[in-house]
């Protein structure tokens, strides 16, 4: 079954760029999106069809997909964006999530 | 804007069942492919199945195959989720989410909480 691999946490300073990332066999090919899940809440979409912002999610968010690995990355990082991140593709009829990368602002 | 709404918080014994539910409102729903999303207690998002209510015909997950039955009432805008058997493992915080235009999951309801117990 296809997979994809986030690294499980990123830590980043207020006010620095900050990349994560989602690898897949040839994962360039297929369209990706990105989850922002804080504690105790649902799922947010921040990005979908690799480099798409929904309304009302900031200019600082946004997507890249090349070759194998797909990347999200926050521009000028705020407090307000640790949460924990998660990529997600279809392979055929299913759809598959990484497993989630924790990312901190210290 | 789609308003989805779950159902409440469950506690069920090993090798019982569980429905859960997922109502929506102010919007199309019954066109848009509806799926199944869980998280177990401190882990990551883990795709179960999915459904469009107005085919009626459900995808499942094949880690999921044979436990887990999808349905759909196009009249109450309703989708179910049935999981079978359930073992300790199974107890998780379980999303419906709508599937839209570009493959993307832009609807999420605010989660069911399943626990398996004894």
């Amino acid at each position: 079954s296809y997979e994809v691999t986030q690294p499980p946490s990123v830590s980043v300073s207020p006010g620095q760029t900050a990349s994560i990332t989602c690898s897949g066999n040839k994962l360039g090919d297929k369209y990706v999106c990105w989850y922002q899940q804080k504690p105790g809440q649902s799922p947010v979409l921040f990005i979908y069809q690799d480099t798409k912002r929904p309304s009302g999610i900031p200019e600082r968010f946004s997507g890249s997909n090349l070759g194998n690995t797909a990347t999200l990355t926050i521009s000028g990082t705020q407090a307000m964006d640790e949460a924990d991140y998660y990529c997600q593709a279809w392979d055929g009829s299913t759809a598959v999530f990484g497993g989630g990368t924790k990312l901190t602002v210290l | 804007q789609v308003q989805v709404v779950q159902s409440g918080a469950e506690v069920k014994k090993p090798g019982s069942s569980v429905k859960v539910s997922c109502q929506a409102s102010g919007g199309t729903f019954n066109t848009y492919d509806i799926s199944w999303v869980r998280q177990a207690p401190g882990q990551g998002l883990e795709w179960m199945g999915g459904i469009i209510p107005i085919s009626g015909t459900p995808n499942y997950a094949q880690s999921f195959q044979g436990r887990v039955t999808i349905t759909a009432d196009e009249s109450t805008s309703t989708v179910y989720m049935e999981l079978s058997s359930l073992r300790y493992e199974d107890t998780a915080v379980y999303y419906c989410a709508r599937r839209g235009d570009y493959e993307q999951f832009d609807n999420w309801g605010q989660g069911t909480l399943v626990a398996v117990s004894a």
